[in-house]
């Protein structure tokens, strides 16, 4: 009864190849996230889905491109992979209209368990 | 622009308490969270202030100045396995952005038997 899956949990690959990475809730939530967190363990928001509308758009290589095929699952492509992609890539999802009535914490989101990718 | 502060690391023994500091500059504030990160594993939630005060949860409790720009983190009674990196983060005030988090840079906690 996994909340939030990823997959790969790692992604080993070379500079240049594209890669894919997919993410799904089985929470029910609204709104789901990419974040990309580095070597110093800075956690930077990429980009964010409510009802499978694109609402957050981080100044992101377009390299990267979300799609969100319905609310339950955001995936994540990268095309012509570079070195300083290499990082741990997190989906996170929550549910903003009960946040936003109050009845879910403001604050609240469940990560999945991250996928590992290193560019060689 | 905008920016969280909180230490890089903290070190504490067993039993004892510690407070993680957070001060934030940011465009907008809606509340203040806090997540948990073992290595290896991912964020976890452990508490969220939106209002100024002290909220408790547990061995954990979390306090919002919102006129200071400032929150803190109380751990309690430490484990080995409060072991962690702790984050705070910003939601962010922006109308319709779906709850955005501006997370600081995780403050390394060890707990020493």
């Amino acid at each position: 009864d996994t909340a939030v899956s990823q997959t790969p949990k790692y992604l080993v690959t070379q500079m240049g190849n594209d890669k894919s990475i997919k993410c799904e809730q089985n929470l029910g939530h609204d709104t789901m996230y990419w974040y990309k967190q580095d070597s110093k363990k800075f956690l930077k928001i990429m980009f964010s889905y409510n009802n499978k509308e694109l609402i957050i758009n981080e100044t992101v290589p377009n390299r990267f491109s979300p799609k969100s095929p319905d609310k339950a699952h955001l995936n994540l492509h990268i095309n012509s992979l570079e070195l300083g992609d290499s990082a741990v890539y997190f989906c996170a999802s929550s549910q903003y209209s009960q946040q936003i009535s109050g009845r879910a914490k403001a604050g609240e989101q469940f990560f999945g368990p991250g996928t590992r990718l290193t560019v060689l | 622009g905008q920016s969280l502060e909180q230490p890089s690391e903290v070190t504490a023994v067993e039993g004892a308490i510690v407070q993680i500091n957070c001060t934030y500059q940011t465009s907008g504030f809606y509340g203040l969270s806090w997540y948990q990160q073992h290595d290896g594993g991912a964020p976890t939630f452990l508490s969220y202030n939106g209002l100024d005060g002290l909220e408790e949860t547990g061995r954990f409790s979390s306090f919002l100045s919102r006129s200071d720009s400032y929150g803190y983190l109380l751990l309690q009674e430490l484990q080995m396995k409060d072991s962690a990196s702790y984050f705070c983060a910003v939601r962010d005030r922006v109308y319709n952005q779906g709850g955005k988090l501006i997370f600081g840079q995780g403050t390394e906690l060890s707990v020493k038997p």
